[in-house]
């Protein structure tokens, strides 16, 4: 099945950029969803197909996406967006995949 | 604006039948252009895709390979919802469950619902 790798933590201080990765095999070839989750809550979608925003999500929140890596980028970072960030993408065998996840800590 | 509330027992016992409910406002469960998912997450597993129903002029499932055998997804379009059901639980399926509305594959998941946290007691 398809592994995606994030690291376990990022540490950033606030009004800098943070930067969290996502690899695995080629998956510049797929679409890359992104969710934030905040303890006791549940995953909300921040970014979708690589680089796309829901409404209500941040400018400052952005995305790429290119051969064995994915980014997920928070520019001008805020004490509110301290959470657990994770990737997801649909694998071959049309099945959901999520990143083990990122503990972005705002120093 | 699609909203999914959750409900259903926190403590269910080894070797019996996990059951959650999922409803929905602001869409209908028979959506052409939605599916309906369940999602876990435990420490151990992370964040696990579970199964999905969904309708396209008659109604299918998709489920997860591991638990295939145990599970089953459904919809009660009289109640706009859709329910899960996992049977033979033991303490490894110990997790928060997630419902949460999907589209085609490919699609990102959003909404979630709210979570609820299972244990299984052995």
């Amino acid at each position: 099945s398809y592994v995606l790798a994030q690291p376990p933590s990022v540490s950033v201080a606030p009004g800098k950029t943070a930067r969290i990765t996502c690899g695995g095999n080629n998956i510049g070839s797929k679409n890359v969803h992104w969710y934030q989750q905040k303890p006791g809550q549940a995953p909300v979608l921040v970014i979708y197909y690589d680089n796309d925003r829901p409404s209500g999500v941040p400018e400052r929140f952005s995305g790429s996406n290119s051969g064995i890596t994915a980014t997920l980028t928070i520019s001008r970072v805020e004490a509110g967006d301290e959470a657990d960030y994770y990737c997801q993408v649909w694998d071959s065998s049309s099945d959901p995949v999520f990143g083990g996840g990122t503990k972005l800590t705002v120093l | 604006q699609v909203q999914l509330q959750q409900s259903g027992p926190g403590l269910v016992k080894a070797s019996q039948t996990l059951s959650l409910t999922c409803a929905i406002s602001g869409e209908t469960v028979s959506s052409n252009s939605a599916t309906w998912n369940w999602v876990r997450q435990s420490p151990s597993r992370g964040l696990e895709w579970l199964g999905r129903t969904y309708y396209r002029s008659k109604w299918y499932n998709d489920y997860e390979v591991s638990v295939k055998s145990r599970i089953t997804i459904n919809a009660d379009t009289s109640k706009n919802q859709f329910s899960l059901q996992l049977n033979s639980v033991t303490p490894e399926d110990t997790a928060v469950y997630y419902c949460a509305r999907g589209g085609g594959s490919g699609w990102p998941f959003d909404p979630w619902g709210q979570g609820t946290l299972v244990t299984v007691s052995s």
